[in-house]
């Protein structure tokens, strides 16, 4: 089955930028596609950004588009999400999650998740 | 976007009685070239990611117990418990992988009467 656990979360000021990573273990991490969806406080989840197996085709939540990226190095098995000009309605538990099936395609669902990691965007 | 609204927002149920979960998608997830409905259950713990009981919008995951089932298509979708007990207290939330952005519903928070 494998897991997914996720790095980096912190305190930030507004307009800052921050990187989180993603240690995935027990599986050939290439193999498959990765997203990361986030939770604010006492929230519901949101989808953020997607990245495919072969890392060649990425998409993003029109909330972040154009300030957070998503990369991987299957190299070193780790995903990342470079977080640019946070605000503060970017708080939130970051999960990282691979989807279920091997392949070419992100359409599935997510398994395993990570833990999380908070981020906190504030002054 | 297809945006998923789920309903009721929370719900009581006693221990040993059937609890009900909809979701319903704004535009179909059926993917007519394999008939299947891209729509999954989560179940979620305080403190606790997300966990998958249900894909495919029928198929019950491993180790799930088989109290939970699935059932819809197209748009409309159904969570059933059919006998609750107490470990089953949580937030549920359904997710469409058909399309990006994928979208989850708002949540459907479950609690013992």
């Amino acid at each position: 089955q494998g897991q997914v656990v996720e790095s980096g979360g912190g305190v930030v000021q507004p307009g800052r930028s921050l990187r989180l990573s993603c240690a995935a273990s027990g599986f050939t991490s290439s193999n498959y596609a990765f997203h990361w969806v986030r939770q604010a406080p006492d929230k519901g989840l949101e989808w953020v950004a997607v990245i495919s197996n072969d890392g060649s085709k990425t998409d993003y939540a029109d909330s972040v588009k154009g300030r957070f990226i998503v990369f991987r190095d299957d190299s070193k098995n780790m995903l990342y999400l470079q977080m640019n000009s946070l605000r503060p309605e970017d708080t939130a538990v970051y999960h990282c999650a691979r989807v279920r099936d091997k392949g070419n395609s992100w359409f599935n669902w997510f398994d395993p998740w990570g833990q999380g990691t908070l981020v906190i965007v504030s002054s | 976007d297809i945006v998923m609204t789920q309903s009721p927002g929370s719900l009581a149920v006693s221990l040993g009685e059937r609890a009900t979960i909809n979701c319903k998608s704004s535009q179909s997830v059926l993917y007519n070239s394999n008939n299947k409905n891209y729509l999954a259950w989560y179940q979620q713990k305080p403190g606790q990611p997300p966990k998958v009981v249900i894909y495919w919008a029928s198929t019950r995951e491993s180790g799930v117990p088989d109290r939970f089932s699935g059932s819809g298509s197209g748009t409309d979708f159904t969570l059933t418990i059919s006998s609750l007990q107490a470990e089953d207290v949580a937030v549920y939330y359904c997710l469409q992988y058909y399309s990006t952005p994928m979208t989850f519903g708002q949540g459907t928070r479950l609690e013992i009467k």
